[in-house]
């Protein structure tokens, strides 16, 4: 069974906007991870934030959570068209992730 | 360092047929995990391995599904007999060690099987 739900289930953008995509979550997690998926290709982490952080940075990825409403927000900023992926967050939970459905995001040049 | 490497990368076969996945996980990582991804969803656990122990099978559908993970490498997918339903992409994942208090680490994906059952 998925995790929760993701939202947008699509997006649309221009390159150099950002992106803001947002995950909720079922169960109790100890952390929680973001991942992209390409077309036809596996699933590549991008970061991981613990359920006593707020927020985390990664380049140009900025991850908030907020365990209180079991949800997080992955926002990219300055997005390439390289950043056309899927993208779906992961509870971590005791030992397995647990996966959402998916955000897909289009970055048209 | 060599990635998960998965095979066959594309398997099409008829249905109530056998077929077989592989992969060969990062090296040194002792968890070992199969999930299912159908179109436009996020991947589904199937079975986890902690080496050579199956921990996790609970929705591996066991009257047709089988995996085994000799040597606590290595490891095999099976489904026989496929039906139409089972037409996904397979995805074997490794990770290493857990993080500290429970929490799954950062997982490693291989490029996934495509299976089409006819």
């Amino acid at each position: 069974s998925q995790q929760g739900e993701e939202d947008p289930q699509a997006l649309s953008i221009q390159e150099g906007e950002n992106a803001t995509m947002n995950c909720s979550y079922k169960t109790s997690i100890n952390n929680l991870q973001w991942y992209r998926q390409n077309s036809g290709r596996g699933l590549v982490h991008l970061i991981l934030i613990r359920s006593n952080e707020r927020e985390k940075h990664s380049g140009r990825l900025r991850v908030t959570l907020d365990t209180s409403k079991k949800s997080s927000s992955l926002l990219i900023t300055a997005s390439r068209a390289a950043d056309t992926a899927s993208y779906f967050c992961a509870g971590g939970g005791f030992q397995k992730l647990v996966f959402g459905t998916g955000t897909r995001l289009l970055v048209s040049p | 360092e060599a990635g998960v490497v998965q095979s066959p990368r594309y398997k099409i076969i008829e249905k109530k047929q056998p077929v077989a996945f592989w992969c060969n996980p990062i090296s040194g990582h002792n968890t070992l995990y199969w999930y299912l991804q159908n179109l436009g969803q996020g991947p589904e656990l199937l079975i986890r391995y902690e080496n050579e122990e199956a921990v996790d099978d609970s929705q591996l559908p066991k009257d047709r599904f089988s995996a085994e993970r000799l040597k606590g490498v290595d490891s095999t997918l099976k489904i026989q007999p496929a039906e139409l339903g089972d037409s996904a992409v397979y995805l074997c994942a490794s990770s290493s060690t857990r993080l500290a208090g429970g929490g799954s680490n950062e997982q490693f994906f291989g490029p996934g099987t495509r299976l089409t059952v006819l």
